[in-house]
């Protein structure tokens, strides 16, 4: 079935560092690809996103990239910082016949930015 | 400009009661989709609104009911809970069915004893 697996499910690292989470999903009808942010106690917000006819895209200190060969994408912060510290979310998301859209996630990262 | 925003935030009922889950999207957002997210999960997707009607189905049973307004709020009915429905329950909203980025609200923390 339909699924989006990611990795690591948890990633300590120190301050200054960056960070990578992995996606790998299964459906080749996948076109978009967001990566949510979600802190303690909120509901997840967008902090990037990819469509599948791009291959990189970068934002500050954020950066995804997208392997649609190999159905993998990837999230990379850069000189992570502690406000960084939160669980991380991909989510494919592909068309349906019926005209609608639907989102399938990733089980989460919980990103660990040790001062 | 609000963003999406629900109600209550946190709610304890016990098996076998009713509960209904309110969302409010954000301003110009005419589309509202529904999504449980289990303690360590991700979120899965319930059901979406559109036009006040149900566009499109996750693979959750009939207890599960939702409903959406003329001024596009949407509420999430859950009839005879089980321990496993306690979860939080998002909210997301977007401009419209076919827009790709989903705002999500705050969620309600639903417990059930």
């Amino acid at each position: 079935g339909e699924n989006v697996e990611q990795h690591p499910s948890t990633l300590s690292v120190q301050e200054g560092d960056s960070a990578v989470i992995k996606c790998t999903y299964s459906d080749s009808a996948s076109n978009y690809f967001p990566w949510y942010k979600q802190e303690l106690g909120k509901g997840p917000q967008l902090i990037i996103d990819i469509r599948s006819n791009v291959g990189e895209k970068k934002d500050q200190r954020i950066a995804v990239t997208l392997n649609k060969t190999a159905k993998h994408f990837s999230l990379h912060i850069t000189e992570t910082q502690p406000e960084d510290s939160a669980v991380y979310f991909c989510a494919a998301r592909r068309r349906l016949m019926s005209g609608t859209y639907k989102y399938i996630f990733g089980t989460g990262t919980r990103l660990k930015v040790l001062a | 400009d609000a963003g999406v925003t629900q109600s209550p935030t946190h709610l304890i009922k016990t098996r076998g009661q009713q509960v209904t889950l309110r969302c409010s999207p954000k301003s110009g957002h005419d589309t509202v989709s529904w999504y449980q997210q289990a303690l360590g999960q991700g979120p899965q997707f319930i059901f979406q609104y559109y036009e006040e009607e149900e566009r499109q189905r996750g693979n959750f049973p009939d207890r599960f009911s939702g409903h959406q307004f003329p001024n596009y709020s949407s509420e999430l009915n859950v009839n005879a809970l089980l321990l496993g429905d306690s979860a939080l329950y998002l909210c997301a909203s977007s401009w419209n069915y076919r827009e790709e980025k989903l705002f999500f609200g705050s969620g309600t923390q639903l417990s059930v004893l």
